[in-house]
């Protein structure tokens, strides 16, 4: 099983700041790696499939880079709406996903 | 406009079976691959199955091999999941979730549904 490390576990940040998850896995999975927002008692949205890729909708201030085994999501200029917790989740082999970050307003 | 709504969620004895279901909407239901996801309460995202668009290819993670069963029927554009022998740890919200086309990047997700197993 490709185990999804996110990190960190939690970011405290104010609106208007730059912010950047980081979601390591324990075997390369090329570029096969999305990453969701959840927001509390709501589904999780996709928000970049296959590494750098933005779903239909998200807005520009988000992207992801990497492949192999490290990636990044990053978040510039932070809106009040985008304080959630963050999913990696890869699909090379089977699926699975990362534990979880939360980005918190500071 | 595009739309999952799952069903059949409910409280259940250990050891215990429940049927969910999953009712798509606003798409070609049988251009997609379609997978279950779980959330355990105020835990993370745990993928559960995968059934490719035409209900050829599946797949199980681990914790439910052997135990669940992932169908789908294209003409009613529904998907099922089926699960036997239920344990604690089965206990979280259920959700369907839409690949964008063949592959296991989940662009959609139904509302969930909450499976509780008690005794």
């Amino acid at each position: 099983e490709i185990v999804l490390t996110q990190s960190p576990a939690t970011l405290s940040l104010s609106p208007g700041e730059r912010a950047t998850l980081s979601c390591r896995a324990s075997q390369s999975v090329s570029s096969y790696l999305a990453w969701y927002q959840q927001k509390p008692g709501q589904a999780p949205r996709l928000l970049i499939y296959d590494a750098s890729n933005r779903a239909t909708g998200i807005p520009a201030r988000f992207s992801g880079s990497g492949s192999g085994t490290d990636f990044t999501l990053t978040i510039t200029s932070l809106e009040p709406e985008d304080f959630a917790v963050y999913y990696c989740q890869q699909r090379s082999n089977l699926v699975t996903f990362g534990q979880g970050a939360r980005l918190e307003i500071k | 406009e595009v739309q999952l709504v799952e069903s059949g969620g409910g409280l259940v004895q250990p050891g215990g079976s429940l049927r969910l279901s999953c009712a798509a909407s606003g798409f070609t239901f049988s251009s997609h691959s379609m997978s279950w996801v779980r959330q355990a309460p105020g835990k993370g995202l745990e993928w559960v199955s995968y059934i490719s668009s035409g209900g050829i290819t599946i797949y199980y993670a681990d914790s439910v091999r052997g135990r669940f069963t992932i169908s789908r029927d294209n003409a009613k554009n529904s998907l099922h999941l089926q699960m036997n022998v239920l344990r604690d740890e089965d206990t979280a919200v259920y959700y369907c979730a839409r690949g964008r086309g063949v592959d296991a990047n989940f662009d959609c997700w139904g509302q969930g549904t909450l499976v509780t197993v008690s005794s």
